[in-house]
């Protein structure tokens, strides 16, 4: 299993400015992901942060507006970029556990981002 | 893009009845298949998880259903309880990634 610990664990910020988010994990993990979760819907992957390497986005997202940073294998940041009000969402980190058993993925408790 | 989907936004189910969820897949390439709750104010919580070389897994009071000829799979909660309203995502794992269904609300009648 892993502790995932986010923070902020929310924020009200003005748009145009930006965000960094943090996530500390208490086991060393190859990989950290990054999920946005919108009022009301489902989590979608924003990007794969691997230590030592360039994240990796998804369609629809891109590094300029996203920029993530993983100095180590226990550490990522997000920061959300010239925050506009439709980018106010949950963020939320997560790290995958593959066992012989599960198949299973662990989150952050999330920041709730508003922006205004 | 999205592989899987999940056929009703909001199910209602009395108290000790049992709950059914279920959720379409277009990608026959995943891995595993998951189940997440996550409950208000939280992140997702795993539930359980089947590989895609099976058809059955049972948990505490769980058990997941997948049809590849259908492409289908299903969550039944037995004996629904309070501390089971909850939206229910299903999410597959491939490519060193898991990627999330659109959830179901599940709401627990007394």
């Amino acid at each position: 299993s892993a502790v995932i610990s986010q923070k902020p664990s929310r924020d009200i910020c003005q748009r145009g400015t930006s965000l960094t988010i943090q996530c500390q994990v208490d086991s060393q993990v190859t990989m950290m992901f990054w999920y946005r979760q919108q009022p009301g819907q489902s989590l979608t992957l924003i990007a794969t942060a691997n230590q030592g390497s360039e994240a990796t986005y998804e369609s629809g997202f891109v590094i300029d507006k996203f920029p993530i940073s993983r100095p180590n294998l226990t550490f990522s940041t997000l920061t959300v970029s010239n925050m506009s009000p439709e980018d106010s969402s949950i963020y939320l980190c997560s790290v995958h556990y593959l066992g012989t058993e599960n198949t299973e993925a662990f989150f952050g408790q999330g920041t709730r981002l508003t922006v205004v | 893009g999205e592989s899987v989907g999940l056929h009703l936004p909001t199910l209602s189910v009395q108290e000790g009845d049992n709950s059914i969820i279920n959720c379409a897949y277009s990608n026959s390439a995943s891995d595993y298949f998951i189940w997440y709750k996550q409950e208000s104010g939280k992140g997702p919580q795993f539930i359980i998880d089947i590989r895609s070389n099976m058809d059955k897994r049972q948990g505490q009071r769980v058990t997941v259903l997948l049809n590849k000829t259908v492409k289908h799979l299903s969550l039944q909660i037995a004996a629904t309880q309070p501390g089971d309203s909850a939206v229910y995502f299903c999410a597959d794992y491939r490519d060193d990634k898991i990627i999330f269904g659109k959830g179901t609300r599940l709401h627990i009648l007394p």
